[in-house]
């Protein structure tokens, strides 16, 4: 069974600061991976997906995620964190490219201070 | 503007009684998707439809209805068979996936559903 594992409920960066959100996926066969981003009471926005091509992929918003396979993850990063980065970020998985088979992690919660 | 319109914004339902959440899209999407998202879990899927007139269940489906009479609509009933129905529920929409293309799903701004 597939499955993303979301480390760290709430992360709490300055802002400037480099962002990093961790995502580990468990697969048998080579994923699409997916980081969405959900501001507060609102629906979730894709900031970037992993097909098998380039394995560094660059998103909306300055952020960017790197495809390791060797270590079975999918971390995002933003180099200088801005205040409108405040969100919840979800990492996903799909082993098929349905989105009907989606497996959304329990999400990550960033927050940026002054 | 092309999206997703999903309403009312706050829903409240009594004991006993069933409540519907509507949902529609204007992006010509043939598959919509309906999830549920509680605190610290994440999202999860209740039902999803690819084509009218036909609609699936998700991981979570005891105590939810859907129908899907027309592409651009796919309302939610959340029964009174539903025990724990306080939570919010998000819309979406994709196209369908064909070969290595990736189905991108398209959010609207969800509904709060909570029992009085």
């Amino acid at each position: 069974a597939q499955s993303v594992t979301q480390l760290g409920s709430h992360v709490s960066v300055s802002e400037g600061a480099l962002v990093l959100l961790r995502c580990n996926y468990s697969s048998s066969v080579p994923p699409y991976l997916f980081w969405y981003v959900q501001y507060p009471n609102q629906g979730l926005q894709l900031l970037l997906k992993y097909t098998s091509a380039a394995t560094l992929v660059k998103g909306i918003n300055g952020f960017e995620a790197e495809f390791k396979k060797s270590e079975t993850s999918f971390h995002l990063t933003k180099p200088s964190a801005h205040m409108s980065d405040a969100a919840e970020y979800f990492c996903a998985v799909t082993f098929t490219g349905t989105a009907s088979k989606l497996t959304f992690g329990t999400g990550t919660r960033l927050q940026v201070t002054l | 503007d092309g999206g997703i319109t999903q309403s009312p914004k706050y829903l409240f339902r009594k004991e006993g009684q069933n409540v519907t959440l509507s949902c529609e899209q204007n992006l010509n999407h043939d598959a919509m998707y309906w999830y549920r998202q509680d605190p610290g879990q994440g999202l999860r899927l209740i039902y999803y439809s690819q084509i009218v007139n036909d609609f699936q269940k998700g991981d979570i489906a005891e105590g939810y209805s859907v129908s899907r009479e027309k592409k651009e609509s796919f309302p939610l009933t959340v029964t009174s068979a539903q025990k724990n129905p306080t939570a919010f529920y998000l819309c979406a929409s994709s196209i369908l996936g064909q070969g290595d293309k990736v189905e991108k799903l398209f959010f609207g701004s969800g509904t709060q559903l909570s029992v009085l």
